[in-house]
């Protein structure tokens, strides 16, 4: 039962271009949405985040965007640096504090130079 | 900038051996987590602790498994005794509020 779904194994971007990565989830009582990156034998780094009274949130390079009619998220890189090669996990939970995170099984984005 | 930090980042054991995991959670943080990660696979929750207690807790999160914060630091994970199947990366992280914050994991080898 994937409540959380990321339906690119990898992506491959040009550095500089924009990487956008997607992420659909199924259960209508998730209200906070996360993204993670991680580089293998590391734990996930925190990106950024979105509640679901926004539909958009920004941080420098990266913008999440929130479509809750279609259940679907998006994180935007621009640009794209070689340093953002990296497996991106979106999560989600239904409320925050005791919730546990219920993750897709990650995108391996690797920049091309 | 504080983090979350793991001990040890490697454990080997031999399978029906307890382990204990270590975790020091990030100072003012209230909630507490365990995850982990086969092989391969997706990150999946394991077990939620605050107040001194467990708050939920996955399918995964059986007999064998159990949590304790011994004092006001440490958070720990102890298997019982273990199987081929819990080789695995265990990631604790914690949170004050929504935002997860992810230690670098113990990757458990059970032989």
């Amino acid at each position: 039962d994937q409540q959380v779904k990321q339906n690119s194994p990898s992506l491959s971007v040009q550095e500089g271009r924009i990487s956008i990565l997607n992420c659909d989830y199924t259960n209508s009582m998730f209200d906070y949405f996360l993204w993670y990156k991680k580089y293998p034998a590391e734990g996930p780094t925190f990106l950024i985040s979105i509640s679901s009274i926004k539909d958009k949130n920004e941080d420098g390079r990266f913008t999440v965007f929130l479509n809750k009619s279609a259940k679907h998220l998006s994180l935007h890189i621009v640009p794209s640096q070689p340093g953002d090669s990296a497996v991106y996990f979106c999560a989600a939970s239904e409320g925050g504090g005791a919730d546990g995170l219920t993750f897709g099984k990650g995108t391996h984005l690797i920049i091309q130079p | 900038e504080p983090e979350v930090t793991q001990t040890p980042s490697h454990q080997v054991t031999q399978m029906g051996q307890e382990v204990i995991l270590r975790c020091v959670p990030i100072s003012n943080h209230l909630y507490f987590y365990w995850y982990r990660q086969i092989l391969g696979q997706k990150v999946e929750f394991l077990v939620s602790f605050y107040n001194n207690e467990i708050s939920e807790k996955s399918e995964i999160f059986d007999d064998q498994f159990s949590v304790e914060r011994p004092d006001g630091s440490n958070f720990t994970l102890k298997i019982r005794s273990t199987k081929l199947e819990d080789s695995a990366m265990y990631f604790c992280a914690s949170t004050i509020g929504n935002t997860q914050y992810f230690g670098p994991g113990t990757r458990l080898t059970v032989l």
